[in-house]
């Protein structure tokens, strides 16, 4: 049973930092691209970044380019993502997800997603 | 960037009536459209896949249909768990992978 736990939200002030932490079981996550995804309160779903199974190739928002890394320790079965120089408009629950294969067509298919972890930017 | 456009913006319904949501990408994402479910304070659940579908343990009252630009979610007979938010996304041209603004699937 895929089970994803993600965790490091909290309230951070504007052009501070925070790291997210997303802890795998249930499948072989050494063997999956992962992402974070994240929804500001009311609206609706928005991609942020994406790793490939090994790490080697990272994509990222234009909204988020620069500031947020994301990131992978397959021996711990984790997912992270170091957010830095936040604003506010950056306010959103964030979900990781797994990539529902290895194909290539399907890198951007979720198909199995954590609970989420509050990030809130403000002063 | 693909442009997905969901209507209606909210549906009424009663429990066993039928639903059809839409979506509408800004241009063509061959069969590469996936449809989500998200209830009041969880994670978006994974409906459809491939434009038609269904995802593990997904019941088969939910059924899509459409490919180009032109997508179609039915819930043939309501059940009062299947009022949510509905979702579409493309993954087709990637990335980003983007979304639906949402459909509100309310209890009429």
């Amino acid at each position: 049973q895929v089970h994803l736990v993600e965790s490091g939200g909290g309230v951070v002030q504007p052009g501070g930092s925070l790291r997210l932490s997303c802890v795998a079981s249930g499948f072989s996550f050494r063997t999956y691209g992962m992402h974070w995804l994240r929804q500001a309160p009311g609206k609706g779903l928005e991609w942020v970044a994406f790793t490939r199974f090994d790490g080697s190739n990272k994509y990222y928002a234009d909204s988020v380019m620069g500031r947020l890394t994301i990131s992978r320790d397959n021996s711990r079965n984790t997912l992270y993502l170091e957010m830095s120089s936040l604003r506010d408009e950056d306010t959103a629950v964030y979900y990781c997800a797994k990539a529902s294969s290895g194909y290539s067509s399907s890198w951007y298919l979720f198909d199995y997603w954590g609970q989420g972890t509050l990030v809130t930017v403000s002063s | 960037e693909i442009v997905l456009t969901q209507s209606p913006g909210t549906l009424s319904l009663s429990p066993g009536e039928r639903a059809t949501l839409s979506c509408r990408a800004s241009q063509s994402v061959s069969n590469y459209l996936a449809w989500y479910q998200q209830k009041p304070g969880q994670a978006p659940r994974l409906v459809i896949y491939g434009a038609s579908s269904r995802a593990t343990g997904i019941p088969d009252r939910f059924s899509g249909s459409g490919s180009g630009t032109d997508f179609t979610l039915t819930i043939s007979r309501l059940e009062p768990e299947d009022f949510a938010v509905y979702y579409c996304q493309q993954y087709d041209y990637t990335p980003p992978a983007t979304f639906g603004q949402g459909t509100k699937l309310e209890i009429k």
